[in-house]
This record gives C-alpha cells, sequence and structure tokens, in this order.
C-alpha cells in the first residue's frame, strides 16, 4: 500500500514568515499534485509535477519533486493571511489508474 | 476550464432517507469520477472510482450497498447514501479526472456537507 507522509499538519505562523510543507514516501510516484483547500469548499488544485528534480514556482509558492519522485515540497515565502487554509499533497501512482493518494494534509493558519 | 458542479451542496435529513450527490464535469467528459469523504480538520478519504458505463471500484471497507454509485454518461456520476444514520453525516467530495494520457490531473467539486438528524 502506498503512503504519502505530510508534514507538519499544523502550522500557525506570523505575516511575513517563511515555512515549507513536506510530503515524503518510499514508492514512486508517476506525479505529484498540490491542492489548497478552504473550509466547506472543495480542493483546488495548484499544481502537478511530474518529473524528477522538478521545480515550479506560482508567485510566492515554490513546489519541489525529488529526484527520485518520492518526495516534494511547498515553500511560502513571506507567507500572508491569505495563504490561510488546508494544503493537501496527493500522489499518482504508477500502476493506480488515475487515484490519488492523499497525505494528510497541513491546516496552515497566518496571523496578520 | 476543467470545472466540476457537485450538487447540493449542503443537505439535512432525518435518519433513514436516502439522499443523492451529483457529480457534473462542465466543460469536459471524465470516463472517471472518484468519490472522497472528509471529517472536520482532515485530508480526503478515497471511497470509490467511478466508471462510466461499468461499475464502480470501492475501496476497502466501504459497503457497496450503503454507497450506491451510477456513471451514466461522461459528464454525470452520483452518489447514494442509502438509509443514512448519523454516523454517515460528512462532508462528501467528488472529482473528475480530465481527459488524455498521462498525469492528468483530478479536478474537484466544492463538496456536499451531509448531517443526518
Amino acid at each position: 500500500t502506498q503512503l504519502l507522509e505530510q508534514s507538519p499538519q499544523f502550522l500557525s505562523i506570523q505575516e511575513g514568515e517563511n515555512l515549507t510543507v513536506y510530503c515524503n514516501s518510499s514508492s514512486v510516484f508517476s506525479s505529484l499534485q498540490w491542492y489548497r483547500q478552504e473550509p466547506g469548499e472543495g480542493p483546488v488544485l495548484l499544481v502537478t509535477v511530474v518529473t524528477g528534480g522538478e521545480v515550479k514556482k506560482l508567485k510566492r509558492l515554490t513546489f519541489q519533486f525529488g529526484d527520485a519522485r518520492k518526495d516534494s515540497s511547498l515553500h511560502i515565502t513571506a507567507a500572508q493571511p491569505g495563504d490561510t487554509g488546508l494544503y493537501l499533497c496527493a500522489g499518482a501512482g504508477v500502476y493506480q489508474g488515475g487515484k490519488l493518494i492523499f497525505g494528510q494534509g497541513t491546516e496552515l493558519s497566518v496571523k496578520p | 476550464g476543467a470545472v466540476v458542479s457537485q450538487h447540493p451542496s449542503w443537505v439535512i435529513c432525518k435518519s433513514g432517507t436516502s439522499v443523492k450527490i451529483e457529480c457534473r464535469s462542465l466543460d469536459f467528459q471524465a470516463t472517471t469520477m472518484f468519490w472522497y469523504r472528509q471529517f472536520p480538520k482532515q485530508s480526503l478519504m478515497l471511497m470509490a472510482t467511478s466508471n462510466e458505463g461499468s461499475k464502480a471500484t470501492y475501496e476497502q471497507g466501504v459497503e457497496k450497498d450503503k454507497f450506491l454509485i451510477n456513471h451514466a454518461s461522461l459528464t454525470l456520476s452520483t452518489l447514494t447514501v442509502t438509509s443514512a444514520h448519523p454516523e454517515d453525516s460528512s462532508f462528501y467530495i467528488c472529482s473528475a479526472r480530465t481527459p488524455g494520457l498521462g498525469n492528468q490531473p483530478q479536478h474537484f467539486g466544492d463538496g456536499t456537507r451531509l448531517s443526518i438528524l
């Protein structure tokens, strides 16, 4: 069974601070997706990383896929209160027919 | 693009009622849709994979007679919670995978909050 360990599960920081969220697995993924979810809504796709070592940037968010495609990180620079939400990583297994394996999620709170 | 619509967004009903939730891909065809359940402050738990024109594939521990899935067209999948009880209260979310080869992402509906009294 493929597992995706996401950490930290809770993070409370002040506006302007930087943070990093990690997702790790012992399994290889064909791709890894990051989502952000607000209360009462569905997850919204932020990025998909596919190639080992790939780095993608989305404004103040930087996503990295590990060289072996077993891990990924999300780094937020100068966090703002609008970044508050639940961040989810999800990996697509090599032979899983499109199913996603979700991490436990990171509940981020950015205080002004 | 890649919009997924889920309806209703909120349901409150009495114990024993059956509740149907619809999931539609609005601007693309989806041969595969997924149904998830989510508890407060937790991640998504996959319940089943819905395949157009064939039977759904359920995850271990999910009762197929309790959670009926129908995927009759390329843009619509439905989840029916039969004879719902308070323990079925949860946030149910569907997703659809955009067509194409390779690593197509899943796009999610806005979820349905189900409250059983």
